[in-house]
């Protein structure tokens, strides 16, 4: 079975920093998809950015970018210029090719300072 | 267009009674998914749908736990006989397919349901 680890509970930046959030996986199969999620206060889940495990190349959206690399499998997300409307928990997440549950780690709050 | 909306955004019920959660997708969605958000469970996958095949209901924890989805369109989570351990914040998710570069979920605010 797929596992997702976050093993960062709490991390916290100060405004305008850079700040990265770990996420490590486990998997046999060779074709899955990759998901950091973004839930503030509001509950609502807001994807941030996705990886497809057949390209080598890493996401970037905006101020954030992923260090993907897959041998390790591991999948971290970097925040550059951290802002107050980053504060939230960030899940990352695992979607097999072929099938659309997703698997969730265990989340990290992420706390921005002034 | 609209997102994802839910209701009601929060229910309290007593144990033992029955609660229907309701999820409206995406318009043009085919793909539908409830999760699970608990304090000592973190997010599970409960159960999805993907057009008109049968759903995989694979991480249904109990029997008192059903899902239906009339008309490929809105979907309605049911939980009998409530328990204390029911209490989680239920999210819906729904995709334009299940697979491939259309899988992206988009979810909604949730249902905060708290069982006394």
């Amino acid at each position: 079975a797929q596992t997702v680890t976050q093993s960062q509970p709490e991390m916290s930046v100060q405004e305008a920093e850079t700040v990265t959030l770990s996420c490590t996986y486990d998997t046999s199969e060779s074709d899955y998809y990759l998901f950091w999620y973004k839930q503030p206060p509001s509950r609502q889940m807001i994807l941030v950015i996705r990886q497809e495990a057949y390209k080598q190349q890493n996401a970037t959206e905006n101020r954030f970018s992923v260090n993907f690399q897959k041998a390790a499998k591991s999948f971290s997300l970097k925040i550059s210029d951290s802002q107050l409307g980053d504060a939230a928990m960030y899940f990352c997440a695992y979607r097999s090719g072929g099938f659309g549950k997703l698997i969730f780690g265990t989340g990290t709050r992420l706390q921005v300072f002034p | 267009g609209a997102g994802v909306s839910q209701s009601p955004s929060n229910k309290v019920t007593e144990k033992g009674k029955d609660v229907e959660l309701r999820c409206d997708p995406i318009s043009g969605h085919t793909a539908l998914y409830w999760y699970r958000q608990s304090l000592g469970q973190g997010l599970e996958f409960l159960i999805y749908f993907q057009g008109n095949s049968a759903p995989d209901k694979s991480g249904l924890p109990s029997d008192r736990f059903s899902a239906e989805r009339t008309g490929g369109s809105v979907s309605t989570l049911t939980i009998q006989r409530t328990q204390q351990e029911d209490s989680a914040v239920y999210l819906c998710a729904s995709s334009l397919a299940s697979s491939g570069n259309t899988d992206t979920q988009y979810f909604g605010p949730g249902t905060r349901l708290t069982v006394l």
